[in-house]
């Protein structure tokens, strides 16, 4: 079985600019969650999704947004790009949404993202 | 808000036992879940406590009391190869977040 998969694996932007990050999840796994890893403030829940709708946010800004389809694939899309998104952006996919027990999360290897 | 708290770096020499603390203040949660992660890769899960007590997976063990606000992680007979991050997480009944530890890293001596 495939795991997460995340496009592109490295990506350099410049600020203002938006980004849109992939993530295909497991096959059969409906939830896909993203996280944000930075040096300085670790890991951060960014959102999560289940059968294509957004089901918690974190604690970012709205230049942050995602979506899911019907297949489960995902995207996340950053724009007005700051200096500060520079960072590791990690997928995440479960069988079910998080809580109550679907608590086993498989990640892919990650975007990384420099703003320069 | 949740916050964990994890010692930010742990060393302990092959063969031998070492103990990972994370401290919580939250409300309501679902469960204690452990992840590590190797430099440049991806977080793996290990393991999860939905209840009080210890959960016992080969050389692995993860253990929570809820009444304490405190967990651990146990790996016996370390090999370098666990050599990596560890990350304690919680997702609150409230917003349902999923909320990750400072992290910790272990590093393993010959």
């Amino acid at each position: 079985k495939a795991g997460v998969t995340q496009t592109p694996r490295y990506l350099i932007k410049t600020r203002g600019q938006q980004v849109t990050l992939s993530c295909s999840p497991i096959s059969g796994h409906r939830s896909v969650s993203w996280y944000q890893q930075t040096p300085g403030q670790g890991l951060q829940f960014l959102f999560e999704y289940f059968s294509e709708t957004q089901r918690n946010k974190g604690n970012f800004p709205g230049r942050f947004s995602g979506r899911q389809f019907s297949n489960s694939r995902s995207e996340m899309n950053v724009s007005t790009l700051e200096l500060g998104d520079s960072a590791l952006y990690l997928c995440a996919s479960s069988l079910g949404p998080g809580g109550g027990g679907s608590e086993k999360l498989f990640f892919g290897s990650g975007t990384q993202l420099s703003v320069l | 808000g949740q916050s964990l708290e994890q010692p930010s770096e742990v060393t302990a020499v092959e063969g031998a036992i070492v103990q990972i603390n994370c401290t919580y203040q939250t409300s309501g949660f679902y469960g204690l879940s452990w992840y590590q992660q190797h430099d440049g890769g991806a977080p793996t899960f290990l393991s999860y406590n939905a209840l009080d007590g210890l959960e016992e997976t080969g050389r692995f063990s993860s253990f929570l009391s809820r009444s304490d606000s405190y967990g651990y992680l146990l790996l016996q007979e370390l090999q370098m190869k666990d050599s990596a991050s560890y990350f304690c997480a919680v997702r609150d009944r409230g917003g349902n977040k999923l909320t990750f530890g400072t992290g910790t890293q272990l590093k393993v001596e010959l």
